[in-house]
Order: C-alpha cells, then structure tokens, then sequence
C-alpha cells in the first residue's frame, strides 16, 4: 500500500533555532501535500497545502515566513519552522493524496517538535 | 470553509458493546470522507473512506455511512473490544473534527 514517511520522528531543540522536517511519498508522486499540526488532546489542524512547482497556500493565521515550506520533488516536501519558540512544540504531520485511489489521504506517522 | 464536528467528545462502553460514532459537516460539496483512528503519541491510521457518490463502506466490524444531503455520517464499530480503544477523527476537505475518544472497558 502507500506509504508516507517523515524524518524526523522527534526532535528536540533549542529556542530559536530551526528544524526541518521532511515528508515523502515512498511509492507514488505527489504533486500536493498538506501539512497539519497538532496539539495535546486536540484534533489537527490544517497549516498549508504545499504545491510542487509553485508556492505553498497557508491557512489563515499561519505565519508563511515561520513555517517554510518547499515541495522540492514529486516525492519530497519539506517543512521547516523558523526561529523555533517553545509555542511551536507540537506534533506535525503531512499527508498526500493518491490519485487514483480516489484520493485517498495517506499520513505520514509524524513528527513531534520540542523547543526547549 | 468547511467545518467538521464530531458527537460525542468521548465515550465509555463495556467490552461487546455496539456504538455509534457521529460525524457533521456544513458544506455538502464534498468528494469524499475519511474516518480514522489515532492511538495516544501516534499518527494516523486510516480506517474507512466514503466517496462522495457512495452511501457506505464496510471494513470487519467498522460501518460507515455517508449522507452528504444531511451532511453527516456515522461509523459504527460493532461488538467493540478493548484494543477498539483510541480517539476516532473524522475527516472531511482536509478539515478534521475534533474527535471523539473511545474507551472500550474489558
């Protein structure tokens, strides 16, 4: 079946560094991603729809230029927070359409961000 | 822009028990819904997708139903059993309710 990964699965940090976090496709092309947040006990919220070949969308009030985001292949779509605030401590999950499967979303296992 | 609501927040029910999770949206133009378990730290795990010109889909003891006119659907776990126990979301244009946290009690 199709499988979604991301990289890293945690990761820790100082406050005000940044972190990358990537999101693969491992058996289909994805012309569009979605990245999502999510906080403790609560459901997850869309951030952005990252594009191959052009600019990301962001949902209102997603800061663009905390939260970079490059689909730099058919395959690939990196997310990268900025200047990282223990605010941003979350759990960031991606997920990708399938055409043909009637688009069924597939998610990527996760990515647990702490910003000390 | 679509919005998703889920009833009840959460429940508890003893181990064998039929129950009936609800899901709400307010734009009927959908293309499809997607239900989907989460166990506590974990991501996602995909259960059931309905397209938006079907009425159902089965998969062992899960049922799911789709009524795009009343914008709802339902997902029905039968016989449930401890390892049923997670939070259920359902999904709908990208946007997500809040969930509903199950307990299946041994």
């Amino acid at each position: 079946g199709a499988v979604v990964s991301q990289h890293p699965s945690w990761v820790i940090c100082k406050s005000g560094t940044s972190v990358k976090i990537e999101c693969r496709s491992l058996d289909f092309q994805a012309t569009t991603m979605f990245w999502y947040r999510q906080f403790p006990k609560q459901s997850l919220m869309l951030m952005a729809t990252s594009n191959e070949g052009s600019k990301a969308t962001y949902e209102q009030g997603v800061e663009k230029d905390k939260f970079l985001i490059n689909h730099a292949s058919l395959t690939l779509s990196t997310l990268t927070v900025t200047s990282a605030h223990p605010e941003d401590s979350s759990f960031y999950i991606c997920s990708a359409p399938r055409a043909g499967a009637a688009d069924t979303q597939y998610f990527g296992p996760g990515t647990r961000l702490t910003v000390l | 822009k679509q919005e998703v609501t889920q009833i009840p927040a959460a429940l508890s029910v003893p181990e064998g028990e039929n129950l009936v999770l609800n899901c709400s949206f307010t734009d009927s133009a959908i293309y499809n819904l997607q239900w989907f378990r989460q166990d506590p730290g974990k991501g996602l795990t995909s259960l059931l997708l309905i397209q938006s010109s079907q009425r159902e889909q089965t998969s062992g003891r899960l049922n799911a139903s789709l009524d795009k006119s009343s914008g709802r659907s339902t997902l029905y776990i039968a016989a449930s059993q401890p390892g049923d126990s997670a939070t259920y979301l359902c999904a709908v244009s990208m946007r997500f309710g809040a969930g509903t946290r199950l307990t299946v009690k041994p």
